[in-house]
């Protein structure tokens, strides 16, 4: 069964500083990717995806994910964090055939000034 | 604002009753999908509708059921509640019957006493 791994369930940054968010999918076809993000009392907004081509692919906020197939990796980053960062973010996978989303535990993101 | 709408936004009912949360899909969007956030199991599928047909089913318990009408707004019922049930409850809709992304409304909050 298709899973989705984030193995950092809490992150704590400065603002300013350099972020990234590790996503492993288990083993299958080519996935397609999502990186969600959910802040407090919010639904899930959609910050950028992989379906195929470019494995660098660049989303909303400034944030970019790195599809590596070899490390079955997708991992979200960002250059400089701003306080507004400050979410729960969560990987999901779906494959070509099932419907369903599948998502990771979620990784919550603390900003400080 | 992604353009999915959820009613209620808080729901506080006690164990035993039976409840309906309503999605409104974005305007365009024949595909919809609910998830439930808890604590313990994180962001699951649920079910997802096209075009009024049920599509794919997760982790749906049988005390659920869902459909989807003419107009494209979905319901899901939620019936013999238990306290457990209580979890955030997500629509999302998308355009094809093919997910790619999808679009996710604010939530409906279930508190069951």
């Amino acid at each position: 069964a298709q899973s989705v791994t984030q193995p950092d369930i809490h992150i704590t940054v400065s603002e300013g500083a350099s972020l990234e968010l590790r996503c492993n999918y288990s083993y299958g076809a080519t996935p397609y990717l999502f990186w969600y993000v959910q802040s407090p009392g919010q639904g899930l907004q959609l910050l950028l995806k992989y379906f195929s081509g470019d494995t660098l692919v660049q989303g909303i906020k400034g944030f970019e994910a790195e599809f590596k197939r070899s490390q079955s990796s997708f991992n979200l980053r960002k250059p400089s964090v701003h306080w507004s960062d400050a979410a729960e973010y969560f990987c999901a996978v779906l494959y070509g055939s099932n419907y369903k989303l599948t998502f990771g535990k979620g990784t919550l993101l603390t900003v400080n000034p | 604002d992604s353009g999915v709408t959820q009613t209620p936004k808080h729901l506080i009912t006690a164990t035993g009753q039976r409840v309906t949360l309503r999605c409104s899909p974005r305007s365009g969007d024949l595909s919809v999908y609910w998830y439930q956030q808890s604590l313990d199991q994180g962001l699951q599928f649920l079910i997802q509708y096209y075009n009024g047909e049920e599509r794919a089913k997760g982790n749906i318990l049988e005390r659920f059921s869902a459909q989807q009408f003419p107009d494209l707004h979905s319901e899901l019922n939620l019936s013999s509640l238990e306290l457990g049930d209580s979890a955030l409850y997500f629509c999302a809709s998308s355009q094809r019957s093919q997910p790619g992304e999808q679009y996710f409304g604010p939530g409906t909050r279930l508190t069951v006493t």
